[in-house]
């Protein structure tokens, strides 16, 4: 069965700029959500996306937006990238039924702003 | 205070040891609980979930939970040098649609 797959794997964009990250879930896996990892902020929650709502958003600027397509795959954008936005995006799938199921996390982009 | 907060690391253990990771957590209504383990430049792995209160075995690893202490807790037996990594604990609400809360995390260093 594969697993979560991100791509691309790694990312480096100027400043201003605009990134498009996708992540495609494990089969049957309708949740997806998105995290922002970093060394002083550890893993942030970015929003979740179920059967293309977005239910749930966490803490960032209007510039992260994403968003989720009838096949469950999810992209996220970030617009006018900052230096601050380098980090490790790390997109999750769960299975949604009755009970609750853990998130299988992707292998994640590196995204490097300069 | 943070949302969830982890026993300060690092934690060091000979090999065959006992690791012992510590979580406490804010929100009483949180209703799912799990343990992640992230190897250096690696994505985190999912090794255990634990949603009632009491113990959850699974090989050499325990999960406990205690929801009247807000305490969850992860138990490394016969710790190996492989288990060396960093240990996340995150804590879901039960609204929280897709929230994971982690913690700063734990690193664990298992040395032969």
């Amino acid at each position: 069965k594969a697993g979560v797959t991100q791509t691309p794997r790694y990312l480096i964009k100027t400043r201003g700029q605009q990134v498009t990250l996708s992540c495609s879930p494990i089969s049957g896996h309708r949740s997806v959500s998105w995290y922002q990892q970093t060394p002083g902020q550890g893993l942030q929650f970015l929003f979740e996306y179920f059967s293309e709502t977005q239910r749930n958003k966490g803490n960032f600027p209007g510039r992260f937006s994403g968003r989720q397509f009838s096949n469950s795959r999810s992209e996220m954008n970030v617009s006018t990238l900052e230096l601050g936005d380098s980090a490790l995006y790390l997109c999750a799938s769960s299975f949604i039924g009755i009970g609750d199921y853990g998130y299988t996390f992707g292998s994640g982009t590196r995204l490097t702003v300069v | 205070q943070k949302e969830v907060e982890q026993n300060s690391g690092p934690l060091s253990v000979p090999e065959g040891a006992i690791a012992s990771l510590n979580c406490t957590y804010s929100d009483r209504g949180s209703q799912s609980f799990f343990w992640y383990r992230q190897y250096s430049g690696k994505s985190p792995e999912l090794i255990m979930s634990i949603y009632s209160n009491g113990d959850k075995e699974d090989g050499r690893f325990t999960a406990q939970l205690n929801k009247a202490s807000q305490y969850v807790s992860l138990l490394i037996r016969d710790s190996q040098p492989s288990d060396s990594a960093t240990y996340l604990c995150a804590v879901k609400g039960g609204t929280s649609y897709g929230k994971l809360t982690f913690g700063q995390g734990t690193i664990l260093t298992v040395h032969p």
